[in-house]
Formats: structure tokens, C-alpha cells, sequence
């Protein structure tokens, strides 16, 4: 089983959507989640960390479900700007290693 | 603020010949890390660094020397370039924060190409 694991989409959804993508962990003493936002091979750019509670930014939501071990991104309201690869990321317990996923790919279409 | 930057954006050069590709930020965050992206593989680690004088290897190493003599720069060397090592390059870097906190910050990236 693969460490950090995502469903590589694509996901094609149209304008105004709401999309949500799911990650998989297997290490359950994890503690440290992040999303990223990759657009076309340039470099990975923060989109947010994973808090316990869950967090939300703008149109952004994240979860952490610790019992099934996984992380969630929901977005709301999607916009064709959104269109881009989301990297879930995973500090591996005990290390300074971070253990990246393949990446969603997300499509809005117009 | 500069963040994190690296140089060259492009590089190509010939097998066997060594390169080394440059990597500087200006947060004096404690660990630094290189990672290579190529199709079907996501990013690898190739070394990381918690600290000056102190570097370890991550999932792909071989080919690859690094140093850390300073806080802010972290080098990476190819010595004997192979076309197995074209690929996307991203340095990264992080404080210690302690979870959730201390995410990568990552550098523009250099695009090698071995011919």
C-alpha cells in the first residue's frame, strides 16, 4: 500500500460546481497534512494545512477523518482558475520527510 | 521578501558532464530538501538537510552530492549527468513549527535536460 494515496481524476466539472477530492494515508501516527496546488509542472504552491477540527479558507474546505485515515478537500463554487493538479501532502511521523500524493487533476469547464 | 529561489530555471548538458544546480532562501528555515518530478512518479525526495552540516538521503540519492555549508544555500550536484536524471527539480524548504504547522515552501524549479 502506498504511503499517501490519491485518485489521479481527471475531474471534469463545470463552473459553479463543487468538487470534492479525497486522500489517503497509511501511517497512523501522521500528524502534520497539507494541500498544494500544482499548475503545468511549475512548483507546488501552499493551498492549506489540515487541522484537526477541519478548516475552511474562502471556497476552501478541509477535513481530517483520523479513524479512516484519510484527508478531504472540498471546493465550492469552482471556478475555471481552479483548474490545476491538488498534491496532498504528509509529514511522515518522527522525520523531517515529507510523502507527497500523485496528484488530482481538476478541470472547470466553462 | 525573496523566499526561496533557485538558478539556473533551465539547464541542458551533456551525459557525463557534472552540474550543479543552486538553491538559496532567505527565512533561515532550519531544513531544505530537493525533489525531482517526472511523469508517473510525483515528486521524490532526493536528500534533505535539517540543518548546515547536516544532509540525508531521501528515496533517489544515487548520482546526486549535496552540502550545506550555510544556513540558506543548498547545492545540488549531479557528478556524472545521466539522461535518467532529466527531469523537473524543486527545492524546498521549512521551519520546525511542530505539527500542523511547518508546510514546504518550494523554489520556481529548474528543468534539466540530459542529451
Amino acid at each position: 500500500r502506498k504511503e499517501v494515496e490519491q485518485d489521479p481524476g481527471p475531474f471534469n466539472v463545470p463552473e459553479g460546481a463543487t468538487v470534492a477530492f479525497n486522500c489517503t494515508y497509511s501511517n497512523s501516527a501522521s500528524q502534520s497534512f497539507f494541500w498544494y496546488r500544482q499548475d503545468c509542472r511549475k512548483e507546488p504552491k501552499l493551498l492549506m494545512s489540515v487541522y484537526s477540527s477541519g478548516n475552511e479558507d474562502g471556497r476552501f474546505t478541509a477535513q481530517l477523518n483520523r479513524a479512516s485515515q484519510y484527508i478531504s478537500l472540498l471546493i465550492r463554487d469552482s471556478k475555471l482558475s481552479d483548474s490545476a493538479t491538488y498534491l496532498c501532502v504528509v509529514k511522515k511521523p518522527g522525520t523531517y520527510k515529507y510523502i507527497f500524493g500523485t496528484g488530482t487533476r481538476l478541470k472547470v469547464l466553462a | 521578501d525573496a523566499g526561496i529561489t533557485q538558478s539556473p530555471r533551465y539547464k541542458i548538458t551533456e551525459t557525463g558532464r557534472q552540474v550543479t544546480l543552486m538553491c538559496h532562501q532567505t527565512w533561515s528555515h532550519s531544513y531544505m530538501f530537493w525533489y525531482r518530478q517526472d511523469l508517473g512518479h510525483g515528486l521524490r525526495l532526493i536528500y534533505y538537510s535539517a540543518a548546515a552540516d547536516i544532509t540525508d538521503k531521501g528515496e533517489v540519492p544515487d548520482g546526486y552530492v549535496v552540502s550545506r555549508s550555510k544556513t540558506e544555500n543548498f547545492p545540488l550536484t549531479l557528478e556524472s549527468a545521466t539522461r535518467s536524471q532529466t527531469s523537473v527539480y524543486f527545492c524546498a524548504s521549512s521551519d520546525n513549527q511542530g505539527p500542523p504547522l511547518s508546510p514546504l515552501h518550494f523554489g520556481n524549479g529548474t528543468r534539466l535536460t540530459v542529451t
